[in-house]
C-alpha cells in the first residue's frame, strides 16, 4: 500500500529564500509529525498535528518555521528566510494515534534541504 | 544530558556473531519504547516495539528495564544486511505522541 510521501526529495536554495516542503501521510492516519535530521545527528522533533486539535509546535526552532495541515491530510512545512544551519533532511511521519498500546509512526523518505 | 542516549559505535561485528547494545533514557514517565533501523541516507523504519516483559522477533530481542531506565537490543546470528544505524526511541504519551530519538548506534557486520 501507499506509504508516506514527501516532495521534493531534494531542494537546494539560496540563503534568505523561503521554501515549502510537502508531506502526504498514509490515508486514514490522523496524526502527522515533522522531524529534521542534521548531518550525523539524531532526529529532532519539530511539530505534531493530531486531528482537529491545535498542533504541538514545541519543537520549532524559530519563528521562521511554520507548518499547516489542510483538511486533516496533506501538510506543508514552510521555512522563511532560510539560513545555512537549516540544511538538513526533513522527515515527515504519520500514525493512527491509537490511544492505547504502541502507536507506530511511519516515516516518509524525507526532503534533503541544502541552503547555500 | 540528552533525553535518550546511545553509544554511537560503530560496533564491528563478524558475520554470524551476536551483538548487543543499550540505550538509556532520562524521562521516567516514558511509556512507549521502540527500536528503529535507519540505513544510510534512508528514512527510519520500525524494527520492533519494546514491551515490558521483553520481546523477540526472529533474531532480534529487545528488553526493557524500567528501574534502571534502559532498553537493549540483541541481534543473534548477524547478517551482512543487519549493517545499519539502530535508533532507540521513547515516547511519553502524556506529552503527545512525539517521539524522542537517540543519536543511534551504528552496526557494521563484516564477512
Amino acid at each position: 500500500g501507499a506509504g508516506v510521501s514527501q516532495s521534493p526529495s531534494n531542494k537546494v536554495t539560496e540563503k534568505g529564500k523561503d521554501v515549502e516542503l510537502r508531506c502526504d501521510p498514509i490515508s486514514g492516519h490522523t496524526a502527522l509529525y515533522w522531524y529534521r535530521q542534521s548531518l550525523g545527528q539524531g532526529l529532532e522533533f519539530l511539530i505534531y498535528f493530531q486531528g482537529n486539535s491545535a498542533p504541538d509546535k514545541s519543537g520549532l526552532p524559530s519563528d521562521r518555521f511554520s507548518a499547516e495541515r489542510t483538511g486533516g491530510s496533506v501538510s506543508t512545512l514552510t521555512i522563511q528566510r532560510t539560513q545555512q544551519e537549516d540544511s538538513a533532511v526533513y522527515l515527515c511521519a504519520s500514525s493512527l494515534a491509537t490511544s492505547g498500546g504502541q502507536d507506530t509512526q511511519y516515516f516518509g523518505p524525507g526532503t534533503r534541504l541544502t541552503v547555500l | 544530558r540528552k533525553e535518550v542516549e546511545q553509544d554511537p559505535g560503530p560496533f564491528n561485528v563478524p558475520e554470524g556473531a551476536t551483538v548487543a547494545f543499550n540505550c538509556t533514557y532520562s524521562n521516567s514517565a516514558s511509556q512507549s519504547f521502540f527500536w528503529y533501523r535507519q540505513d544510510c541516507r534512508k528514512e527510519p523504519k520500525l524494527l520492533m516495539s519494546v514491551y515490558s516483559s521483553g520481546n523477540e522477533d526472529g533474531r532480534f530481542t529487545a528488553q526493557l528495564n524500567r528501574a534502571s531506565q534502559y532498553i537493549s537490543l540483541l541481534i543473534r546470528d548477524s547478517k551482512l544486511s543487519d549493517s545499519a544505524t539502530y535508533l532507540c526511541v521513547v515516547n511519553d504519551r502524556r506529552a503527545g505522541n512525539k517521539l524522542t530519538f537517540g543519536g543511534g548506534t551504528r552496526v557494521l557486520v563484516k564477512p
